[in-house]
Formats: C-alpha cells, structure tokens, sequence
C-alpha cells in the first residue's frame, strides 16, 4: 500500500519479555517519527530519525527502549525487559524530509501492545 | 514550541457547524498551526495547516486573528463519522510536533 505500515497490530506479551515493533514508511520519506499513545492521551514523541541516524531520541524514556532504521527506510523499535507501564499503543509516522511542525505527518495506525 | 490549550470535549449534532478553539498565547514567529483528527484505533491524520488569517480546504477552515494566540478549527455541517479527537499544535521548522491531549469531538444522531 502507499501510506505507513506497522506490524503487529496487535502484540501481547509477558513482562520481562523482549518486544520488536515494525514500521515500513512511505517511499521516499526520510523522516521517521515513532510516537507512543496511552489510553485518554495524545501521542507522545520518543525518536526521530532522518536518514539512517536517530536525530532526536530524547523521549524515549529509559535505555529499555532502541530504535534502529539500518537502510533509511524500515524502522525497529526494541523494548527490552517489558514492564506492565509500556503497554500502550506504538505510533510510526514519516514525512518527506523534517520539516518539524511545519508541514503534514503521515501517521501508520500503530502497534499495540500489552504486557501481562 | 508554544504550549496549545483546548476544551477537552465538546458535543454537536449532525448537521451543525462546530468550531473548536485552540490557545497558543505563547506562539512563536516561525510556529505554524496544525491540526489533526485521530479515529479510534488509527493513527492522527493531517486535517488541516495556517500561519495567519484563514485556510480552507475540503474538510475544514482554520481561522487564525491577527495577533495569532489562538485559533479555531471549523467543520462545516459535521455527520456521525466527524466523531473523534482533534488535537491542535504550534510549532515551528525545529521542533519535533508535540501533541497534547486534544478535544474529544461526538456528534449526536
């Protein structure tokens, strides 16, 4: 398809366990956003990449969390050791090039997920 | 990265026009006003953006006054399928878009 793909959509897991989530931007887009979404709130920014390279990681919140974007397109976000407060609603978005809050966010319709 | 405010729900009825304000008393010169519509289980889809005075596209009109501290999204006759959260941000070319919790929109039948 032509917008943001994210798999799972749906990923339930115990704490302690080791979580992958998948984004697949739209071609082309250099910029990719990965924002988290707890029930009742708007999403909340974690890592920004242009390119290849994370250029602003500062919401990811503690070092359980990693994302990498190895070839500049497809995004990994890592959760290490999963608590039972990680379980939200992961978001990926990506847009052309950073325009920051100018211009449009294409948002994917996320991964959720649950840790028991 | 002005800090935005907005009602945290509103209810309308098929039909209406219904306008949501947004505050931003500290926006910056380079801050643009976007705003975003998210449905349950979906990400935010881009509904609209200004810098000043008034936008309109298919979906909506954003109203901006002169001094720029706040805004007004407007839809125009909304149906069932306009329920959901619309979440307002000001920012500029720097910042990474920063959302808050947004206004919970339900129109009723």
């Amino acid at each position: 398809g032509a917008g943001v793909s994210q798999t799972p959509s749906n990923k339930v897991t115990e704490k302690g366990k080791y979580v992958e989530l998948r984004c697949d931007p739209i071609s082309g887009h250099t910029a990719l956003y990965w924002y988290r979404q707890s029930l009742g709130q708007g999403p909340e920014f974690l890592i920004y990449f242009q390119g290849t390279g994370a250029a602003d990681d500062s919401g990811l919140p503690n070092d359980r969390f990693f994302a990498v974007r190895p070839e500049g397109s497809v995004s990994t976000l890592k959760i290490q050791r999963t608590e039972r407060g990680d379980s939200a609603v992961y978001l990926c978005a990506s847009s052309p090039t950073f325009t920051g809050g100018v211009g449009e966010l294409f948002f994917g319709e996320g991964s959720r997920l649950t840790v028991l | 990265l002005a800090k935005t405010t907005q009602p945290i729900s509103m209810d309308s009825y098929e039909g209406q026009e219904v306008n949501i304000t947004c505050s931003h008393n500290n926006i910056a010169t380079n801050d643009y006003i976007t705003w975003y519509q998210q449905f349950p289980s979906q990400g935010p889809r881009f509904i609209i953006q200004g810098y000043k005075t008034k936008v309109t596209n298919e979906v909506a009109s954003l109203f901006i006054p002169a001094d720029r501290k706040s805004s007004t999204l407007s839809l125009p006759r909304v149906s069932l399928s306009d329920t959901a959260v619309y979440y307002c941000l000001a920012s500029g070319g720097s910042y990474i878009p920063t959302f808050g919790r947004g206004t919970s929109l339900i129109v009723h039948p």
